[in-house]
């Protein structure tokens, strides 16, 4: 099993620049998640989706940034107009489905500098 | 408010001592808890999970939870250089009414001398 596939794995581009990052989930899983990590904000939730279906996006911080997952192996996270302050390491995660022990298994993340 | 608080660390710790890591949680209705471990420049990955209040152990591991107390614990025995790195806790909570995820704590970075 190839794991969850992230990409591109490092994306610099500058600002007001429209980026777009792709994930591919466990053949299998029907939850995929979206994450941010930085150093001052930990890992953060931004969106998930179960069966292709958004589930709870409050975590997008702004309208910027959207997601889509127009099937069960393909997402992505876009963001239009990118800025500095996206600068982040953007992990995509996948699980079999939203239930309490569902464990949540995470692609290799895409560091992302926006200059 | 869905919180995970950790200690950030650094923890330092002999090789050999027992690590202890901490986690406390906002929400009370949570029923399950993980914990992840990130070396620097790679992505998550799972440890244990627990549910049950008591101690669960998996070799050198053992994960220790209180609901009461909303309350999560990793002990990490006979400590080796290799277990330096930074431990997310993770508790499962409902968002909204349609779905629950993994919310993280910052993490608590371990660093362990030989």
């Amino acid at each position: 099993d190839a794991g969850v596939i992230q990409s591109p794995r490092h994306e610099v581009t500058e600002m007001g620049q429209e980026v777009t990052l792709r994930c591919k989930p466990i053949s299998g899983h029907n939850s995929l998640f979206w994450y941010r990590q930085t150093m001052m904000r930990g890992l953060e939730l931004l969106i998930y989706f179960n069966n292709n279906v958004p589930i709870d996006d409050s975590g997008m911080p702004e309208d910027r940034f959207s997601a889509k997952m127009p099937n069960a192996s393909f997402s992505t996270l876009k963001i239009q107009p990118s800025e500095p302050r996206d600068s982040a390491v953007y992990f995509c995660a996948g699980a079999i489905g939203t239930r309490l022990l569902d464990t949540q298994y995470f692609g290799p993340g895409t560091r992302l500098t926006v200059l | 408010q869905k919180e995970v608080e950790q200690n950030s660390g650094p923890l330092s710790v002999p090789e050999g001592a027992i690590a202890s890591l901490n986690c406390t949680y906002s929400d009370r209705g949570s029923q399950s808890f993980f914990w992840y471990r990130q070396y620097s420049g790679k992505s998550p990955e799972l440890i244990m999970f627990i549910y049950s209040n008591g101690d669960k152990e998996d070799g050198r591991f053992t994960a220790q939870l209180n609901k009461a107390s909303q309350y999560v614990s990793l002990l990490i025995r006979d400590s080796q250089p290799s277990d330096s790195a930074t431990y997310l806790c993770a508790v499962n909570m409902r968002t909204n009414q349609a779905g629950t995820a993994l919310i993280f704590g910052k993490g608590t970075t371990l660093s362990v001398s030989s």
